[in-house]
C-alpha cells in the first residue's frame, strides 16, 4: 500500500503568514492527490484535488503543487478561519486502498 | 443541497455486530460512488470502504475485510456498513462520504459521522 507522510505535524503560525504543508507518498501516484481541512468537531472539507484543483468555493488563498511524490498546500495569507488540521489523501491508479496522511495541525503563534 | 446523515452507531461488546446507515438527499444518489470513512478518537482519517454506484464493485481496508460490508438501496437513497466480529480498535466516528463522481476516489461531501464504541 502506498504510504502518506505529512509534514509538520503541527504548525504554529500567525494571522498573514504565508503557510506551507507537505506530503510525500512512498511511491509516485501522478498528481492523484487531495488535501482536506477538518475543524473540531467537524466532518473534513474538500479544498485541492488532481494536487492543484481548486474545489469550488474554496478561497483563492489556497493552493496546491506538486506531482510523483511530493506536493504541496501553500495558504498565502493566513487567515483567522484557516486554523484548523490539514490532510492529504492519494488515489493512485485510481484504485483503493485510499491513504490519507498523518495531518498537519495549524495553530495560533 | 447535499445532505449526509449517518445513524447506527452506538456502544458494542468485542465481537459483537452493528450496521450503520446513511440517509443521502439533495442529489442524483446513484449517479456516485460512496465511501465510509473513519476517525478513531482524537487520531487522523482512515479509508474503510467504497461501493460502486450500481452497487456491483466493493472495496476494503486490510483492517476491515472479511468483517465488514458494504452495500447501498439507491431506491431508498442509502448506504449501509455491516460490522461484524468488532474489535476495540475499530472503536471511531464513521464518517459517510459522497464520492466527486462514478468512482474517481476522493470526497466532495462528508456526513458528520456517527460513533461506534467497542467495548466490554
Amino acid at each position: 500500500d502506498i504510504q502518506m507522510t505529512q509534514s509538520p505535524s503541527t504548525l504554529s503560525a500567525s494571522v498573514g503568514d504565508r503557510v506551507t504543508i507537505t506530503c510525500r507518498a512512498s511511491q509516485s501516484i501522478s498528481s492523484w492527490l487531495a488535501w482536506y481541512q477538518q475543524k473540531p468537531g467537524k466532518a473534513p472539507k474538500l479544498l485541492i484535488y488532481k494536487a492543484s484543483s481548486l474545489e469550488s468555493g474554496v478561497p483563492s488563498r489556497f493552493s496546491g503543487s506538486g506531482s510523483g511524490t511530493e506536493f504541496t498546500l501553500t495558504i498565502s495569507s493566513l487567515q483567522p478561519d484557516d486554523f484548523a488540521t490539514y490532510y492529504c489523501q492519494q488515489y493512485n491508479s485510481y484504485s483503493p486502498p485510499l491513504t490519507f496522511g498523518g495531518g498537519t495541525k495549524v495553530e495560533i503563534k | 443541497e447535499v445532505q449526509l446523515v449517518e445513524s447506527g452507531g452506538v456502544v458494542v461488546q468485542p465481537g459483537g455486530s452493528l450496521r450503520l446507515s446513511c440517509a443521502a438527499s439533495g442529489f442524483t444518489f446513484d449517479d456516485y460512488a460512496m465511501h465510509w470513512v473513519r476517525q478513531a478518537p482524537g487520531k487522523g482519517l482512515e479509508w474503510v470502504s467504497l461501493i460502486s454506484w450500481d452497487g456491483g464493485s466493493t472495496y476494503y481496508a486490510d483492517s476491515v475485510k472479511g468483517r465488514f460490508t458494504i452495500s447501498r438501496d439507491n431506491s431508498k437513497n442509502s448506504l449501509y456498513l455491516q460490522m461484524n466480529s468488532l474489535r476495540a480498535e475499530d472503536t471511531a466516528l464513521y464518517y459517510c462520504a459522497k464520492d466527486m463522481g462514478v468512482m474517481d476516489y476522493y470526497f466532495d461531501y462528508w456526513g458528520q459521522g456517527t460513533l461506534v464504541t467497542v467495548s466490554s
